[in-house]
């Protein structure tokens, strides 16, 4: 049961123009929302968190947005640039349990 | 740099074999984290440990074993390894459970099995 979906294996987008990467859950219980970034060969980083009370989080160049009533994040980017090329996962977690549950995934290339 | 410390980064051994990868979380953090990821998949959650003690399991072999020392340092044991076992393991470290869900990797460490 894949509680976080990120239904896009990958994206590319060029340089300068807006990312949008997007995330859909299962579950209603979710508290918090979190995108990480993966370099190869390195661990996930932290990127950007959103509470289940707010709708939006701005921190810079990336902001999230969060659906509750069509339980759906985005992540945006603007504008994406080259440092930008990673995979992004999308995770939430529940204070029911604090298991942070992972999407597969969303390899973002940024083309020149 | 996350301030948590995998060793070894790179580990080549034998179906059958078994082996110990070590995590120092970053200093005052007492839960810790083991990650598998075999080729360009997503995360998987294997087990937490806080505070010397286990929180939470995840999709771990029983061949595979976990444990958290007094001074915080984690180590995880894979014994009769196969092929499918060849991935990246990290461990994450975070302040108390982790209730917001930040966690601070390691760079991993590369299991290959031969």
């Amino acid at each position: 049961d894949q509680q976080v979906k990120q239904n896009s294996p990958s994206l590319s987008v060029q340089e300068g123009r807006i990312s949008i990467l997007n995330c859909d859950y299962t579950n209603s219980m979710f508290d918090y929302f979190l995108w990480y970034k993966k370099y190869p060969a390195e661990g996930p980083t932290f990127l950007i968190s959103i509470s289940s009370i707010k709708d939006k989080n701005e921190d810079g160049r990336f902001t999230v947005f969060l659906n509750k009533s069509a339980k759906h994040l985005s992540l945006h980017i603007v504008p994406s640039q080259p440092g930008d090329s990673a995979v992004y996962f999308c995770a939430a977690i529940s204070h029911s349990n604090y298991q942070l549950i992972w999407g597969a995934g969303t390899k973002l290339i940024i083309k020149p | 740099d996350s301030g948590v410390t995998q060793t070894p980064k790179h580990l080549i051994t034998a179906t059958g074999q078994r082996v110990t990868l070590r995590c120092s979380p970053r200093s005052g953090d007492l839960s810790v984290y083991w990650y598998q990821q075999s080729l360009d998949q997503g995360l998987q959650f294997l087990i937490q440990y806080y505070n010397g003690e286990e929180r939470a399991k995840g999709n771990i072999l029983e061949r595979f074993s976990a444990q958290q020392f007094p001074d915080l340092h984690s180590e995880l044991n894979l014994s009769s390894l196969e092929l499918g076992d060849s991935a990246l393991y990290f461990c994450a470290s975070s302040v108390g459970l982790g209730d917001t869900g930040e966690l601070f990797f390691g760079e991993g460490s590369r299991l290959t099995v031969l």
